[in-house]
């Protein structure tokens, strides 16, 4: 199946700056990007998604970047605060299985 | 709109017994998802059901795991019997499928499993 690296595996930022968590895959027909957040004891939530077709999407603090050439793609976040403190997992749509793969997950803490 | 429900939301049990974890899909969607979370492992597929239908089981660890979906409303994800290694959170998530890749997958809160 689909391989997804996920890197940093931790990430501390000072309230305000921007964090950039990267991931990339070997599957040059996934073609759907999709970032999740999960809060300490909660469910993942999805936070954005980019399909194949689009090279970057925006949506207020958070972007996606998608280099589908190097089979990378990033999630940017800016102004960070205290709430984006969590776990964030890239995935990617396996065209085969129709199923998500998921990286191993970002813990970022965001100190006030 | 409800969106998944799990239950239980925690299950304690003692190794070999049988232990069933129920989902309830959101309403009008036709995909299915059981996911399997642990520090070491991550967020792992287990089985995957399109209307109703075991689509891929590739993720079931072993014989001792399986799941059915007798109806679109339901899901039941059973370990039988049950060993210490099991113990993780087992999400379920549901999405409409429409034919395309980008079909969101939703997931319910999750039901955290300790085996002793």
């Amino acid at each position: 199946g689909e391989n997804v690296e996920q890197h940093p595996s931790t990430l501390s930022v000072q309230e305000g700056d921007s964090a950039v968590i990267k991931c990339t895959y070997s599957d040059s027909a996934s073609n759907y990007f999709p970032w999740y957040k999960q809060e300490l004891g909660k469910r993942p939530q999805l936070i954005i998604d980019i399909r194949s077709n689009v090279g970057e999407k925006k949506d207020q603090r958070i972007a996606v970047t998608l280099n589908k050439t190097a089979k990378h793609f990033s999630l940017h976040i800016t102004e960070t605060q205290p709430e984006d403190s969590a776990v964030y997992f890239c995935a990617l749509m396996d065209t085969g299985r129709r199923a998500l793969t998921f990286g191993s997950g970002t813990r970022l803490q965001v100190q006030p | 709109d409800a969106g998944v429900i799990q239950s239980p939301r925690h299950e304690v049990t003692e190794m070999g017994q049988e232990v069933t974890l129920r989902c309830k899909p959101i309403s009008g969607h036709n995909s299915l998802f059981w996911y399997r979370q642990t520090m070491m492992r991550g967020l792992e597929l287990l089985i995957y059901f399109n209307n109703n239908v075991p689509i891929d089981d590739s993720g079931m660890p072993e014989d001792r795991f399986s799941a059915k979906m007798p109806n679109a409303s339901f899901s039941t994800l059973k370990i039988q019997p049950s060993e210490p290694r099991d113990s993780a959170v087992y999400f379920c998530a549901s999405s409409l499928t429409s034919g395309t890749p980008t079909d969101t997958q939703y997931f319910g809160p999750g039901t955290r499993l300790t085996v002793l």
